[in-house]
């Protein structure tokens, strides 16, 4: 069982279009995590979120962390092709341990 | 995730055999974490060892599964007597001494047992 949701599982759009992922979550979190994945690769790390309610901008990529600490969504503007690969979210469980939801695969075509 | 150096990126291992994967950490981390990646889910955490101590291996089944982190050299996953449920991707992370500090993760290491 996840404890993390994430949806969709995939999405397909095609350059230029917007996207959103979600990561949901009956529990709460100190902070939350979103990684981008490549294949064959490891995760790496995009952005960490806190504050409840929290807004933060990466260039294209907008995070935000539910007011309650238990759900984030990521949303991409103009998507590129480069933008294509796995999305994960982690949640902090204790002081270090990470609990990953089962990823948001993305693709975009050119 | 540049500097967490695993190997080999890939291995395979008839049933029965043994699989070692080894990861050296990012130069000044001292906390070494291990994840399992199977197909189409997430990350699970196995364990969490500072140098020669085992913090939580809560995430490690319970037999054939070890791992350690010695004082000097890279930090060993072991799995002995390998079954082909034990094929999946297998990530070392490190983050620095304090606490709450970002974790990086290695490139992985993809075992596959025939």
């Amino acid at each position: 069982t996840q404890l993390l949701e994430q949806s969709p599982q995939f999405l397909s759009i095609q350059e230029g279009e917007n996207l959103t992922v979600y990561c949901n979550s009956s529990s709460v979190f100190s902070s939350l995590q979103w990684y981008r994945q490549e294949p064959g690769e490891g995760p790496v790390l995009l952005v960490t979120v806190v504050t409840g309610g929290e807004v933060k901008k990466l260039k294209r990529l907008t995070f935000q962390f539910g007011d309650a600490r238990k759900d984030s969504s990521l949303h991409i503007t103009a998507a590129q092709p480069g933008d294509t690969g796995l999305y994960l979210c982690a949640g902090e469980v204790g002081d270090y341990k990470l609990s990953f939801g089962a990823g948001t695969t993305v693709t975009v075509r050119a | 995730n540049a500097g967490v150096m695993q190997n080999p990126r890939h291995l395979v291992r008839r049933r029965g055999q043994e699989a070692r994967l080894r990861c050296s950490p990012m130069k000044g981390h001292s906390h070494v974490y291990w994840y399992r990646q199977l197909p189409e889910e997430g990350l699970k955490f196995m364990v969490y060892l500072q140098k020669e101590n085992i913090i939580d291996e809560s995430g490690m089944p319970k037999e054939r599964f070890s791992a350690e982190f010695p004082k000097e050299g890279p930090s060993i996953l072991r799995i002995q007597q390998v079954v082909r449920g034990d094929s999946a991707a297998y990530f070392c992370a490190s983050s620095p001494p304090s606490t709450g500090n970002t974790i990086y993760f290695g490139e992985g290491s993809w075992l596959t047992v025939v």
